[in-house]
């Protein structure tokens, strides 16, 4: 139980271009999921919260209009990275929280994003 | 401010002997605490989770973990490492927004 699913695994695109990365959660729904960014050999750095029918809430220094996150139903949550450039190249990993007020997040297997 | 402290970047333990990764906490009130591990390329597993209760908490893959309130600490054990649990553990906390505050990783070594 608690699988979280993200696609695509690997992603290689263009500067400029836009990309969309899904994050699922298959048995169990999940009013909040959460996106964050991992830098080799470095530790998850929070980027935004993301609340089912609502508002995401992004950390600070987060841009909320480059990094666009969608909540639409309690299984998927989307991450678009907009206009993408090197420096967003990065792995991108997404948690979700069983409704009802569990602690546990379970975590996505990442995306890794390179931006050319 | 309200964090966990991971002190070794590296533990290097011989296959079949105990192994401890270490985890201090900062948090003011009851801290809950968790445990995960990353192996290359991949995201975070959950190991298991200290939130009230036993102050030793057992969890996947034969690991465990005791919470010292004295001593602030959530170390991670096991009595026999494995060549296969070599990977990254992250220790992390949730505090009053529900956020995960992740610890900076201690990479697992486990050498045959």
């Amino acid at each position: 139980g608690a699988v979280v699913s993200q696609h695509p695994s690997r992603v290689i695109c263009k500067s400029g271009t836009s990309v969309k990365i899904e994050c699922r959660s298959l048995d169990f729904q999940a009013t909040t999921m959460f996106w964050y960014r991992q830098f080799p050999k470095q530790s998850l750095m929070l980027m935004a919260t993301s609340n089912e029918g609502s508002k995401a809430t992004y950390e600070q220094g987060v841009e909320k209009d480059k990094f666009l996150i969608n909540h639409a139903s309690l299984t998927l949550s989307t991450l678009t990275v907009t206009s993408a450039h090197p420096e967003d190249s990065s792995f991108y990993i997404c948690s979700a929280r069983p409704s009802g007020g569990a602690e546990t997040q379970y975590f996505g297997p990442g995306t890794r994003l390179l931006v050319l | 401010a309200q964090s966990v402290a991971q002190p070794e970047d590296q533990v290097n333990v011989a296959e079949g002997n105990p192994l401890t990764v270490k985890c201090t906490y900062s948090v003011s009130g009851n801290p809950y605490l968790f445990w995960y591990v990353q192996y290359p390329n991949r995201g975070l597993q959950f190991l298991l989770k200290y939130i009230t209760g036993d102050n030793l908490v057992k969890g996947s893959y034969g690991f465990e973990a005791e919470f010292n309130k004295s001593q602030t600490s959530f170390h991670l054990k096991k009595p026999s490492a494995l060549v296969s649990d070599s990977a990254l553990y992250f220790c992390a906390h949730t505090g009053a927004t529900n956020k995960l505050i992740f610890g900076t990783g201690t990479l697992l070594a486990v050498q045959p």
